[in-house]
């Protein structure tokens, strides 16, 4: 059973560069079986779809995002990794990492138990 | 791209069946029979309970079962119990290769 567990820190100043790291544990990233991902939820809003990373590196982004989201693969940690630059304070957030088998096309059917980041001077 | 359209709440009595509606458009729920369903209990993650518009994930109960028609998706909730309560989001694949989600429904049980 996959386990993902995101880290990072929880305060970032705006204009700044907002950067998470999921670890993965009961399986592989360098994997075919799945896609990597990540979510975001306002305090009190709905969810909003970032986007995801294959294992060969192939990325889809959201595309109101795309121009400040970056995602990459540390294949000797397991680990993948969020960065989205320019933040404000409507970047503020709880952020989810999830995976999703790679037969099934839904934004995660594992998610990790979320990281809030604030955006505050 | 914009949220799928969902109704704020929804509520029912225990035992009863309550339905949660998802409205999108052509480029996204219309488009393909790619509809997921989340609940979200407060303060958890939220958990993958209906994928592809009607299949269920291992585990989770037959109470929970979706469908589609045109550019609407529903979630129904059968026999609902307290434990039920929870907000529900769906999501669809769209034209854009991305993913958008609801705006949620949160299911009251009376």
């Amino acid at each position: 059973q996959l386990q993902l567990q995101e880290s990072g820190p929880g305060l970032v100043k705006p204009s700044e560069t907002l950067s998470l790291t999921c670890t993965v544990s009961g399986g592989s990233i360098s994997s075919s079986t799945y896609y990597w991902g990540w979510i975001r939820q306002p305090p009190g809003k709905g969810l909003e779809w970032i986007g995801n990373i294959y294992y060969i590196g192939n990325t889809y982004y959201n595309p109101s995002l795309k121009s400040r989201v970056t995602m990459s693969l540390d294949t000797s940690r397991n680990q993948f990794s969020l960065k989205l630059s320019s933040v404000t304070a409507a970047d503020t957030a709880v952020y989810y990492c999830a995976s999703h088998d790679a037969t099934v096309v839904t934004p995660g059917d594992n998610w990790g138990q979320g990281n809030l980041v604030t955006v505050s001077s | 791209q914009s949220a799928l359209t969902q109704a704020a709440s929804v509520s029912g009595s225990p035992g009863q069946s309550i339905t949660v509606s998802c409205t999108g458009t052509s480029s996204d729920v219309g488009g393909y029979n790619y509809v997921s369903w989340f609940q979200q209990h407060p303060g958890k993650a939220p958990k993958l309970i209906i994928y592809d518009v009607t299949n269920r994930p291992s585990g989770v109960s037959n109470r929970f079962s979706g469908s589609k028609s045109g550019n609407t998706a529903s979630l129904t909730i059968s026999g609902l119990q307290a434990e039920d309560e929870a907000d529900y989001y769906c999501s669809s694949y769209t034209s854009s290769v991305s993913y958008v989600f609801g705006t949620g429904t949160k299911v009251t049980v009376l």
